[in-house]
């Protein structure tokens, strides 16, 4: 049964700091993972889509890499901003349904 | 170009009774998923909706049930309800061969009291 893991659960830290969030996953067999940021009460935006064949993917400030055979995806964040203040969570795809972790809760002080 | 829509946004029950939760795909999306979050938790699979059967379905029980139409919307009916079922239920859609982008609506927050 797939599981997944994110750690830390929550984060705090002043505007500017460059971030690691950390997603780990027990069943290699997958399609894609993906990471989402979640506002509070809100629906889930996805921010970047990784293939099982692919090593990395960057959008913007945002850089998320997989290494599929330990079972782990890394989602950087360099120069933090208080609009990053969100839930961001990893799901992996291995039936085409979503598997998630339970998510890091990033606040992002000025 | 509407994206997923969900209905309502907002809902109180009480124990037992049974609940009607709507969906409207992005246009031009032809799978609808389901999933439930608790508060503090990551969302969970509870059934997918492909030509209008359901096609995949996730750890939870037969009080939880759902439908297709042939517009692709989607609704998920909960009966008896009981606490544990207080959650935001999220709808996410997609096109079949390509499930790899689902699109999320912004969900249903479901108290149950």
């Amino acid at each position: 049964k797939q599981e997944v893991t994110q750690i830390p659960a929550a984060l705090s830290v002043p505007e500017g700091e460059n971030l690691v969030l950390n997603c780990s996953f027990t069943d290699s067999a997958i399609y894609n993972l993906q990471w989402f940021r979640q506002d509070p009460g809100k629906g889930l935006t996805s921010l970047l889509l990784i293939q099982s064949s692919q090593r990395e993917q960057t959008s913007g400030r945002l850089n998320a890499s997989l290494d599929k055979s330990s079972g782990r995806s890394t989602l950087y964040i360099a120069a933090s901003q208080p609009g990053d203040s969100a839930t961001y969570l990893c799901a992996v795809d291995n039936t085409d349904k979503l598997i998630f972790g339970t998510g890091t809760r990033l606040q992002v002080f000025p | 170009d509407a994206g997923v829509t969900q209905s309502p946004t907002h809902l109180i029950k009480t124990r037992g009774q049974q609940v009607t939760l709507r969906c409207s795909p992005k246009s031009g999306h032809d799978t609808v998923s389901w999933y439930q979050q608790a508060l503090g938790q990551g969302p969970q699979f509870i059934f997918q909706y492909y030509e209008e059967e359901e096609r995949q379905r996730g750890n939870f029980p037969d009080r939880f049930s759902g439908h297709q139409f042939p517009n692709y919307s989607s609704e998920l009916n909960v009966n008896a309800l009981w606490l544990g079922d207080s959650a935001l239920y999220l709808c996410a859609s997609s096109l079949a061969g390509n499930t790899d982008t689902q699109y999320f609506g912004p969900g249903t927050r479901l108290t149950v009291l």
